[in-house]
């Protein structure tokens, strides 16, 4: 398997801008996990889905932040208007089954944001 | 709510000198653990978990971890640390009933010198 695929890999943008980070899970795989890491806070869970539902967003920073997953085999990460704060490495990560039961999960390469 | 912490920010050593990464959780009943490698540019990579049984856990690349429940430690060790090895530790922890999220330590970063 290829394992767990992010896109863009790098992202410049401008403050005020909309930014759209895209992540194709493990196939097979029933949930599915956005966080962000920064130096200062850290490697942080924004939200997570069980069969393509959002079942936790508690993470999510603020309304600016929004995901969605359409499908199985595909979640979006938005930010609308993205601020310099959110400049971040955001990773995506997929597992089989729930981390109550144990189960690995599996990180993608990550995008690292950058918001000038 | 479960947290981790790892007091190490970062760790220096020699070449085929052996390591161990220290990581101390708080939990009110027995987590899952884990431990994940970050190479540079990388996403994480599972190392080894401690599910139940026996609380000596063998992973990947030559580590190993004991869990300590006297102790609320999970430990990462090896004997002999390669070049290659150097990287960011994140230790984990997951909980058992009804939460499927992760906590992770701060990390600590470890530098390999000949």
């Amino acid at each position: 398997d290829a394992g767990v695929i992010q896109s863009p890999r790098h992202e410049v943008t401008e403050m005020g801008q909309e930014v759209t980070l895209r992540c194709k899970p493990i196939s097979g795989h029933d949930y599915l996990f956005w966080y962000r890491q920064t130096m200062m806070r850290g490697l942080e869970l924004l939200i997570y889905f069980n069969n393509n539902v959002p079942i936790d967003d508690s993470g999510m920073p603020e309304d600016r932040f929004s995901a969605k997953m359409p499908n199985a085999s595909f979640s979006t990460l938005k930010i609308q208007p993205s601020e310099p704060r959110d400049s971040a490495v955001y990773f995506c990560a997929s597992s089989l089954g729930w981390t109550g039961q144990g189960k690995e999960q599996y990180f993608g390469p990550g995008t690292r944001l950058t918001v000038t | 709510a479960q947290s981790v912490t790892q007091p190490d920010i970062h760790i220096t050593v020699s070449e085929g000198a052996s390591l161990e990464l220290r990581c101390n959780y708080s939990y009110g009943a027995t987590p899952y653990l884990f431990w994940y490698v970050q190479s540079p540019g990388q996403g994480l990579q599972l190392l080894l978990k401690y599910f139940s049984g026996d609380t000596l856990v063998q992973g990947i690349k030559g580590f190993e971890a004991e869990f300590k429940r006297s102790q609320s430690s999970f430990n990462l060790r090896k004997p002999s640390v390669h070049w290659s090895d150097a990287a960011e530790y994140f230790c984990a922890v997951g909980v058992k009933i009804g939460n499927e999220k992760l906590t992770f330590g701060t990390g600590t970063r470890l530098t390999i010198i000949p």
